[in-house]
């Protein structure tokens, strides 16, 4: 089955620093990915849907030039988080659609990231 | 808004079946039913879907109500590795995003 590869699982950074999370389709291309972000105790939000060679779509709420997203080929999208700060410290979670039809959204294990 | 409405949690004991209910009583009839799970601390993980027909796979059945306004989800036989959030999503599957609720947590007691 289709497999989405998201890389670091987890992450410790200092503040004001930048963290770049990877998605990866594996075994097919990905014209649309998804970035989610999911408290402790919460459920999944949509950050941004990225596309392939254009520009991601936002969220309401949702600093672009802080999550930065780049999804440069049908298989890799990435999500830079600048600057980062504390309360960015979240579980981030990236999901791909097939482009060649087979149905399915597909997720990523996620990135715990951690702020200090 | 998630448009479904789950229990917030739930019961069961190991190896005894499992119906998750989900309440989408403002479903169009373009919309699919779509059930994920999230095991802790890992993304979602597609269990299955389906539009107006009950639908069988591997891992589960679903059982779609005659007027689509409720679905249940049946795990024939709970396992202690079926303790999860089960998120049911309406979704038209024309690629746009999946927006998710609350779920529910199912809790397996061995």
């Amino acid at each position: 089955g289709a497999v989405v590869s998201q890389h670091p699982s987890w992450v410790i950074c200092k503040s004001g620093t930048s963290v770049k999370i990877e998605c990866r389709s594996l075994d097919f291309q990905a014209t649309t990915m998804f970035w989610y972000r999911q408290f402790p105790k919460q459920s999944l939000m949509l950050m941004a849907t990225s596309n392939e060679g254009s520009k991601a779509t936002y969220e309401q709420g949702v600093e672009k030039d802080k999550f930065l997203i780049n999804h440069a080929s049908l298989t890799l999208s990435t999500l830079t988080v600048t600057s980062a700060h504390p309360e960015d410290s979240s579980f981030y979670i990236c999901s791909a659609i097939d482009s060649g039809g087979a149905w399915g959204y597909t997720f990523g294990s996620g990135t715990r990231l951690t702020v200090v | 808004d998630a448009k479904t409405t789950q229990p917030n949690s739930m019961e069961s004991n190991e190896e005894e079946p499992v119906h998750l209910p989900c309440n989408h009583s403002t479903i169009s009839g373009t919309d699919y039913i779509h059930w994920y799970r999230q095991l802790p601390s890992q993304g979602p993980e597609y269990v299955i879907h389906g539009l107006t027909s009950n639908v069988n796979n591997r891992m589960a059945s679903l059982a779609i109500a005659e007027d689509r306004k409720s679905s249940t989800l049946i795990l024939h036989r709970a396992t202690l590795r079926d303790a999860a959030v089960y998120y049911c999503i309406r979704n038209n599957n024309a690629g746009n995003m999946l927006t998710f609720g609350g779920g529910t947590r199912l809790m397996v007691k061995p």
